[in-house]
């Protein structure tokens, strides 16, 4: 079985400055999907980014960007120039292909933004 | 971005009675959706895989009788949790895969507070 695994409970960054998030995960899968969902005090879950594993280039999205390393099984979370509605739980996922597939989640970490 | 919709956002209920939950996606088709349980500072637990037309998936531990799926459609699902007990006090999401995107996208529904007195 996959497991994903987040090694920071909590983090904290400066407004406008950068902060990444850990994220490294358990297959012998060579084809998946890995995301990003953000979970803010609302606990509305909102997908952040998403990167397909047969893809070589990290995805992107405005501030956030991924460092995807396959090889070491590791898909960290880049923000830049944090803004305070950055601030929530974010969740590291990793799904298998297929439609049946269920989405095997982190335990977390909590992103602190400050002044 | 797509929605999903999950009605009511809080209930309380006595111990004893049954309570359902409806996820819906509003603007797209999702064969299957997923219900969730969140404990405080917690993650998210799978409860069970809802198929439209057929029986739902439950996960290990789970129990399907007092847990009651139902996917009568593309966009609808439900959660009854029947003879509710304080301990069944959670919080509950529902998830649709979007059917249009290959199933790669999975939107999240803003969930359920239930407590049960």
């Amino acid at each position: 079985a996959q497991t994903v695994t987040q090694s920071q409970p909590e983090m904290s960054v400066q407004e406008a400055e950068t902060v990444t998030l850990s994220c490294t995960y358990d297959t012998s899968e060579s084809d998946y999907y890995l995301f990003w969902y953000k979970q803010p005090p609302s606990r509305q879950m909102i997908l952040v980014i998403r990167q397909e594993a047969y893809k070589q280039q990290n995805a992107t999205e405005n501030r956030f960007s991924v460092n995807f390393q396959k090889a070491a099984k590791s898909f960290s979370l880049k923000i830049s120039d944090s803004q305070l509605g950055d601030a929530a739980m974010y969740f590291c996922a990793y799904r298998s292909p297929g439609t049946a597939s269920k989405l095997t989640f982190g335990t977390g970490t909590r992103l602190q933004v400050t002044l | 971005g797509a929605v999903v919709s999950q009605h009511p956002s809080w209930v309380i209920c006595k111990s004893g009675t049954s309570v359902k939950i409806e996820c819906r996606s509003l603007d797209f088709q999702a064969t299957t959706m997923f219900w969730y349980r969140q404990f405080p500072k917690q993650s998210l637990m799978l409860m069970a895989t809802s198929n439209e037309g057929s029986k739902a998936t439950y996960e290990q531990g789970v129990e399907k009788d007092k847990f009651l799926i139902n996917h009568a459609s593309l966009t609808l699902s439900t959660l009854t949790v029947t003879s509710a007990h304080p301990e069944d006090s959670s919080f509950y999401i529902c998830s649709a895969r979007h059917s249009g995107t290959g199933g790669r996208i999975q939107y999240f529904g803003a969930g359920t507070r239930l407590s049960v007195l």
